[in-house]
């Protein structure tokens, strides 16, 4: 399965709290986990990433949660900001090509 | 150093037509991969090029088809053109041989199919 499920679809956040996103794969083949920010009318921007072998990683607001048992990760942005609004998709990369699984997308709205 | 580019931005074309989308990538990367994004939806792997010959392959038809040239610089071309291929057409170009880890995305070339 290539497959890479993605939830909440959209998220309203008050400013300063914690936006969380959830991911979940069945594809052990994959083994690096991207999250990917995007604004209207931009290309995805590389977030943070994480390897299966490392359970978290903190990159300033940003931290990606990963449980390989359960094959889920998540991305928890701390402090939450309306600059921060935007889609995030999740991802993950397997084979020679290094080709991406995105998620669906969740639509993250900050409020003032 | 500059980024991934892309040409042309916006493109409107009718059924049954061809069209040639192209992307520049970004200053030392010699692998360049191509993502379909339709509206509301995560981006799709088409292909990537490396070498100037196909690396991979997602699930989409042989009427999608691509070229790398020495510059390392891509072309997208879709022929009989279907009101489904509506979408962002992303590229994303990678610095290491054979694809790297980190993808660039460029910003994108938005196709409308009348």
């Amino acid at each position: 399965q290539q497959q890479v499920k993605q939830s909440p679809q959209s998220l309203i956040v008050q400013k300063g709290g914690i936006s969380i996103i959830n991911c979940a794969y069945e594809n052990t083949a994959f083994d690096y986990f991207p999250w990917y920010q995007q604004f209207p009318g931009k290309g995805p921007a590389l977030l943070i990433a994480i390897r299966p072998d490392v359970s978290e990683k903190k990159e300033g607001r940003f931290t990606i949660s990963f449980n390989k048992s359960a094959k889920q990760f998540s991305l928890h942005i701390m402090d939450s900001q309306p600059g921060d609004s935007a889609t995030y998709f999740c991802a993950a990369m397997a084979g020679s090509a290094r080709q991406l699984t995105f998620g669906s997308g969740t639509q993250l709205t900050v409020l003032p | 150093e500059t980024g991934v580019t892309q040409s042309p931005t916006h493109l409107i074309k009718t059924r049954g037509q061809q069209v040639t989308l192209r992307c520049s990538s970004q200053s030392g990367h010699n692998t360049v991969s191509w993502y379909q994004q339709a509206l509301g939806q995560g981006p799709q792997f088409i292909f990537q090029y490396y070498r100037e010959e196909e690396n991979g392959r997602g699930n989409f038809p042989p009427r999608f088809s691509g070229l790398q040239f020495p510059n390392y610089s891509s072309e997208l071309n879709v022929n009989a053109l279907e009101l489904d291929d509506s979408a962002l057409y992303l590229c994303a170009s990678s610095p290491l041989a054979g694809g790297g880890n980190e993808q660039f995305f460029g910003p994108g070339t938005r196709l409308t199919v009348l």
